[in-house]
C-alpha cells in the first residue's frame, strides 16, 4: 500500500525564522515521484516541486529547499528565512512513476503560519 | 493558455438535488482527475480518466458518476446531492508525472 505522512498538523513561526515541513512515505514501488504543493488562504493547489525517485539529489530554490532520503523515505522541505506570504497549507504526494495515470496519494497536510 | 479552469467556481444544493461539475483544460493531457479536499482528510481520489471515453473510479467514488467525452473535457456528476458531499472538488490533469490543478468548486449541500 501507499502512504504519505505529515506529522506536522500545524507549524506557527515568526517572521525571518526557518521551519522544516516533515513528509514520511511509503511505497512498494522501486520508481516513483514525490512533489510538493502549497495551497494558499485562496484555495488553489500551487505545484512547488516533483523529485523522481532515482535522484537523491537535494534541491534549493530561492528559499525553498528539499531533501530526499531513500534510505529513511523522507522527503522534506524547508523555508528558509520565513515570510508572512509562506503561510499556507503544505502537501506532500507520492505516485508511482511506472504506472501512466495513476492519481498522486496526498498527505494530510501542514498549515503553516508565518507571523510579522 | 489559462491551463486546467472548473465551472461554477461555487454552488449551493438541497438534498437530492443533481448537479454537474465541468473540468476543461487546453494542455492536451491525456490524464484527468476528480478529487475532493475535506478538512484533515487532504485530497482524496474520486474518479480518474487516462483518455478520452475512458474513466476508472478512485478511493471515494460512491455518490459520483464522469464523463470525458472529450479529451480537454471531465465532467463530475451528483445524481442525488447529499450533506456528506458538502466538500471542495478539484480537478486535476497530467501528461507524465505532475499534476496541474484547476481553482477548486466549493460545493455546499444543505
Amino acid at each position: 500500500a501507499q502512504k504519505v505522512t505529515q506529522a506536522q498538523t500545524e507549524i506557527s513561526v515568526v517572521e525571518k525564522e526557518d521551519v522544516t515541513l516533515d513528509c514520511v512515505y511509503e511505497t512498494r514501488d522501486t520508481t516513483y515521484y514525490l512533489f510538493w504543493y502549497k495551497q494558499p488562504p485562496s484555495g488553489e493547489l500551487v505545484f512547488l516541486i516533483r523529485r523522481n525517485s532515482f535522484d537523491e539529489q537535494n534541491e534549493i530554490s530561492g528559499r525553498y529547499s528539499w531533501n530526499f532520503q531513500k534510505s529513511t523515505s523522507s522527503f522534506n522541505f524547508t523555508i528558509t528565512a520565513s515570510q508572512v506570504v509562506d503561510s499556507a497549507v503544505y502537501f506532500c504526494a507520492l505516485t508511482p512513476a511506472n504506472q501512466a495515470g495513476t492519481a498522486l496519494i496526498f498527505g494530510k497536510g501542514t498549515t503553516l503560519s508565518v507571523s510579522s | 493558455n489559462a491551463g486546467v479552469t472548473q465551472t461554477p467556481k461555487f454552488r449551493v444544493l438541497k438534498t437530492g438535488q443533481s448537479m454537474t461539475l465541468l473540468c476543461a483544460q487546453d494542455m492536451n493531457h491525456e490524464y484527468m482527475y476528480w478529487y475532493r479536499q475535506d478538512p484533515g482528510m487532504g485530497l482524496r481520489l474520486i474518479h480518474y480518466s487516462v483518455g478520452e471515453g475512458t474513466t476508472a473510479k478512485g478511493e471515494v467514488p460512491d455518490g459520483y458518476n464522469v464523463s470525458r467525452l472529450k479529451k480537454q473535457n471531465f465532467l463530475l456528476g451528483l445524481e442525488s446531492a447529499a450533506p456528506s458531499q458538502t466538500s471542495v472538488y478539484f480537478c486535476a490533469s497530467s501528461y507524465s508525472g505532475a499534476q496541474y490543478f484547476g481553482p477548486g468548486t466549493r460545493l455546499l449541500v444543505l
